[in-house]
């Protein structure tokens, strides 16, 4: 069973780009959820989806980010007109399920670095 | 709101000795759940531990054991024999029972010297 799968590795974008980062979630889990880590801080949340839905967008930022996770294929986060503070490491984790009874691990991508030039 | 403190932002430890990372935390929850992660130079969050803040007995998986005090909100994780391959940032993080999201502190780097 493949882990999750994040590509690109590395994106490099000037100013005013946009950035496509995509997430394959391991077999079996239709959870998806991104974070970002900005240089010496921890990981922060973003959004968090189910397939064709999103759950929980509190941690995104109002403009140029967005998420989808599509009934089929990966989920996206995409960044439009990005811009040098957008430069991070962008992690992306999934789980089989989420609710009260249990929490489910959630098992994090290699994430994408992207740097704004 | 919820929030993770780790107030050592970095520390080292010979080979085979023990060390302790701090974490505290704040949250009106009752209950919730607790994590480290390590994060090596690879960069893959890796999951090291877990606690249930209903549970009583404190979590421990080989090397790696917490030292939870729930009403001191403290989370802290002991290695014991450290190995060169422990060497990685160390993240703390909570989540709420319910919850959906992690919130991490800003990370530990630990450095295991030979």
């Amino acid at each position: 069973n493949a882990g999750v799968m994040q590509n690109p590795r590395h994106l490099v974008r000037r100013r005013g780009q946009e950035a496509r980062l995509r997430c394959s979630p391991m077999k079996g889990h239709s959870h998806v959820y991104w974070y970002r880590q900005l240089p010496e801080e921890g990981l922060k949340f973003m959004v968090y989806l189910q397939k064709e839905n999103i759950i929980d967008e509190s941690g995104m930022p109002k403009e140029r980010f967005s998420a989808e996770f599509p009934k089929e294929g990966p989920s996206i986060l995409r960044i439009q007109q990005v811009v040098r503070g957008d430069s991070a490491a962008y992690f992306c984790a999934s789980s089989p399920q989420n609710g009260p009874r249990l929490m489910d691990e959630q098992f994090f991508g290699p994430g994408t670095r992207l740097t704004v030039l | 709101a919820q929030t993770v403190t780790q107030s050592q932002p970095e520390m080292s430890v010979q080979e085979a000795e023990t060390v302790t990372l701090s974490c505290t935390y704040d949250t009106s929850e009752n209950n919730y759940y607790l994590f480290w992660y390590k994060q090596p130079p690879s960069r893959q969050m890796i999951l090291v531990i877990r606690q249930e803040a209903y549970k009583q007995q404190n979590a421990t998986e080989n090397r790696f054991s917490v030292n939870f005090q729930k009403a001191a909100k403290s989370f802290s994780l002991k290695i014991s024999d450290s190995q060169l391959g422990d060497t990685a940032m160390y993240f703390c993080a909570f989540m709420k029972l319910t919850g959906n999201q992690f919130y991490f502190g800003t990370g530990t780097s630990l450095t295991v010297i030979p």
